[in-house]
C-alpha cells in the first residue's frame, strides 16, 4: 500500500536549521511530484513548496523562499525538506503528499502523517 | 488564487444536510478538491475535480461547481463528519487552500 512517512521533527531555536525527511513506499517515488505542506497549531493549511520528478524544478511560497530548500533522492524513495534561519513562525506541523492525477485533475490522494516543528529559544 | 470558504464555522445535528461554499479569486474551471481533516491527522482526499467522488467515500458527500464558486454538500451529516474541511484549488501553481470550515456537533 502506497505510504509516505515524514521524520526529522522537533525542537529547535531561532536562526538554527532542520531537515525533514519524506520516505515514500508502496510505489514508484521517482513517478510522483511531491509537496509539503505545513499546519501553524490552530490554524489551517499552508503550501510550503514541491518538487518535480527528477529534481529537476522546485517551487516555494514566498514565506519560505531563499531559507528553505527542498530535494530528493529517488533511488532511495525520500524527499527531503532542508530548513534553515528558522523562525517562530515556522512553527507547523509539516506534511508531505504525492500529487495524483485522473484525466487532467490533480489533488493530493495520499499524505504523510506529519512531524511536528517547534521554533523556540 | 485566493480561496475564500463561507462559512468558516458551523453547527450542525446529526442527519443534517450541510454546504459549505468555496469562492475562488480567479476561475479555475473544476481544478478544484475537498478534504476533511480530524485531529491529529492528516487531511484525507474527499473530492477531486470539482465533483468527482475518490472511491471508497461515503456517497453522502457530493461537490459541484466551476469557475469561481463551488460546493461540498454532506447530504446527511453523520457522527463521524465533524471535522475541518477544506477545498484547494489546483488550476495555477501553487496549490492554494481555503481557511477551513469547521463542523461542530449542535
Amino acid at each position: 500500500q502506497v505510504q509516505l512517512v515524514e521524520s526529522g521533527g522537533g525542537v529547535v531555536q531561532p536562526g538554527k536549521s532542520l531537515r525533514l525527511s519524506c520516505a515514500g513506499s508502496g510505489f514508484t517515488f521517482s513517478s510522483y511530484v511531491i509537496h509539503w505542506v505545513r499546519q501553524a497549531p490552530g490554524k489551517g493549511l499552508e503550501w510550503v513548496t514541491s518538487i518535480f520528478y527528477d529534481g529537476s524544478d522546485q517551487d516555494y511560497a514566498d514565506a519560505v523562499k531563499g531559507r528553505f530548500t527542498v530535494s530528493r533522492d529517488n533511488s532511495g524513495s525520500t524527499a527531503y525538506l532542508q530548513m534553515d534561519s528558522l523562525r517562530h513562525e515556522d512553527t507547523a506541523v509539516y506534511f508531505c503528499a504525492r500529487l495524483d492525477s485522473s484525466g487532467s485533475d490533480r489533488f493530493f490522494q495520499y499524505w504523510g502523517q506529519g512531524t511536528p516543528v517547534t521554533v523556540s529559544s | 488564487i485566493q480561496l475564500t470558504q463561507s462559512p468558516s464555522f458551523l453547527s450542525a445535528s446529526v442527519g443534517d444536510r450541510v454546504t459549505i461554499t468555496c469562492r475562488a479569486s480567479l476561475g479555475l474551471s473544476t481544478y478544484l478538491a475537498w478534504y476533511q481533516q480530524k485531529p491529529g491527522k492528516a487531511p484525507k482526499l474527499l473530492i477531486y475535480g470539482a465533483s468527482s467522488l475518490l472511491s471508497g467515500v461515503p456517497s453522502r458527500f457530493s461537490g459541484s461547481g466551476s469557475g469561481t464558486q463551488f460546493t461540498l454538500t454532506i447530504s446527511s451529516l453523520q457522527p463521524e463528519d465533524f471535522a475541518i474541511y477544506y477545498c484547494q484549488q489546483l488550476n495555477t501553481d501553487p496549490p492554494t487552500f481555503g481557511q477551513g470550515t469547521k463542523v461542530e456537533i449542535k
